[in-house]
């Protein structure tokens, strides 16, 4: 029969606009965030990173937020581009065991 | 500076034959994981070592699957016997050692298997 697989939410935008991936995480115990950046055919890359003991961090045209009252991560890409399109990935350190737990991700399209 | 380096980067097999695949960790890198990806299920972990040690298993599907690290800068995965449901791309992952979180992946390695 015909599998059926992940349907990834998709996040369309105008090259030059902002973004915003919305991740929710699942262990309050978590004490650390990162997310990751996929390109096709490609092994997960480090974007930016944060800790439970702050809400915001700030890269270069990437900022992560954290809302760790209702377990939810953000990430804001300023002026987006089409080198931007990719899947994106969440993951915390589950329980600060050292271990990391992905999210689903979230396809970004970035339209010229 | 090489990155985490696998081989072979893709693998064709008939079910039945086994498999394995390998992951060369950055050099200096203390911990090293194993994932897998598919449209089904994501990323997945299945098993990571600290120090050539593994600590956690727990993700490795069954006992068709087994993982060894025999020396720091060596990890295989194997499959025996493998099945059409094996089929995914498979990443090994490094990073520095304890209190460092950011983990580098490999370039995967897409099995399938027929």
């Amino acid at each position: 029969g015909e599998s059926v697989g992940l349907h990834l939410p998709t996040l369309s935008v105008q090259e030059g606009d902002n973004s915003i991936i919305n991740c929710a995480y699942s262990n309050s115990a978590s004490d650390y965030f990162i997310w990751y950046k996929q390109e096709s055919g490609k092994g997960p890359q480090f974007i930016i990173d944060i800790r439970s003991n702050m809400d915001k961090r700030q890269g270069q045209r990437v900022t992560v937020l954290l809302n760790k009252t209702v377990k939810h991560l953000s990430l804001q890409i300023a002026a987006t581009q089409p080198g931007d399109s990719a899947v994106y990935f969440c993951a915390e350190d589950w329980g600060n065991t050292g271990k990391l737990i992905f999210g689903q991700g979230t396809t970004l399209q970035v339209k010229p | 500076d090489a990155g985490v380096i696998q081989s072979p980067r893709h693998e064709v097999t008939e079910m039945g034959q086994e498999v394995t695949l390998r992951c060369k960790p950055i050099s200096g890198h203390n911990s090293l994981f194993w994932y897998r990806q598919t449209m089904m299920r994501g990323l997945e972990l299945l098993i990571y070592f600290n120090n050539n040690v593994p600590i956690d298993d727990s993700g490795m599907p069954e006992d068709r699957f087994s993982a060894k690290m025999p020396n720091a800068s060596f990890s295989t995965l194997k499959i025996q016997p493998s099945e059409p449901r094996d089929s995914a791309v498979y990443f090994c992952a490094s990073k520095p050692g304890q209190g460092a979180y950011e983990q580098y992946f490999g370039p995967g390695t897409r099995l399938t298997v027929t």
